[in-house]
């Protein structure tokens, strides 16, 4: 089963600031998907990232706001940008491996 | 399009009881596989069980057990034997075969054990 480290874990930040969460595997993937977690809610889907080509935004998500990277077969970053208190969540990378889904521990975001 | 419903935001039970979490879907595919997820609060999402559309079987793992009916398009877990530490948000999501495809969450229910 895939093993997936993601960074930072938590972090608070301040608004107008930009972060960049990473996903790093340690098998090689080709789906990624980026999801957000807002307080109390559910899961929502971000966006799909597959190496080699540009990722894939879901409606309400664009890539100005949440520029993804997906360099290789290993790795990914999101990167939230300009950040407002709305943007305070879990953001979570999830991996298919075989078919299989796994998800990191999630980055919990608090903007002030 | 999919979509996943809980109708349950809370749940309640007495340790050592069985708890059963509901969830139904809705898909046009008839190829598709079901999940379950629980997420302590720290953050992470554990997997717990699946069930393909094709199954014959309930999935079991453990004090785990999915309770299938795709004639009423539901997937309720249930929990035998609760214990504190399944005290946690619960997340029924499911996602088409083949599986290049993302899962899609419901609301999810949060579980409260009592001793």
């Amino acid at each position: 089963s895939a093993v997936i480290s993601q960074k930072p874990s938590r972090d608070i930040c301040q608004r107008g600031t930009s972060l960049t969460i990473q996903c790093q595997v340690d098998s090689q993937v080709t789906m990624m998907f980026w999801y957000r977690q807002q307080p109390g809610q559910s899961l929502t889907l971000i966006a799909t990232a597959n190496q080699g080509s540009e990722a894939t935004y879901e409606s309400g998500f664009v890539i100005d706001k949440f520029p993804i990277s997906r360099p290789n077969l290993t790795f990914s970053t999101l990167t939230v940008s300009n950040m407002s208190p709305e943007d305070s969540s879990i953001y979570l990378c999830s991996v298919d491996d075989g078919g299989e889904l796994f998800f990191g521990e999630g980055s919990r975001l608090t903007v002030l | 399009a999919q979509k996943i419903t809980q109708t349950q935001p809370g749940m309640f039970v007495q340790e050592k009881e069985a708890v059963t979490l509901d969830c139904t879907y809705d898909t046009s595919d008839p190829s598709y596989g079901l999940f379950w997820y629980k997420q302590p609060s720290s953050g992470e999402m554990i997997f717990l069980i699946y069930q393909g559309s094709y199954d014959q079987q309930n999935a079991t793992e453990g004090r785990y057990s999915l309770n299938f009916q795709k004639a009423r398009k539901s997937a309720n877990l249930v929990i035998s034997a609760s214990q504190l530490g399944d005290s946690a948000m619960y997340f029924c999501a499911m996602r088409e075969v083949p599986f290049n495809t993302p899962l899609v969450f419901g609301k999810g229910t949060r579980l409260s054990v009592i001793a």
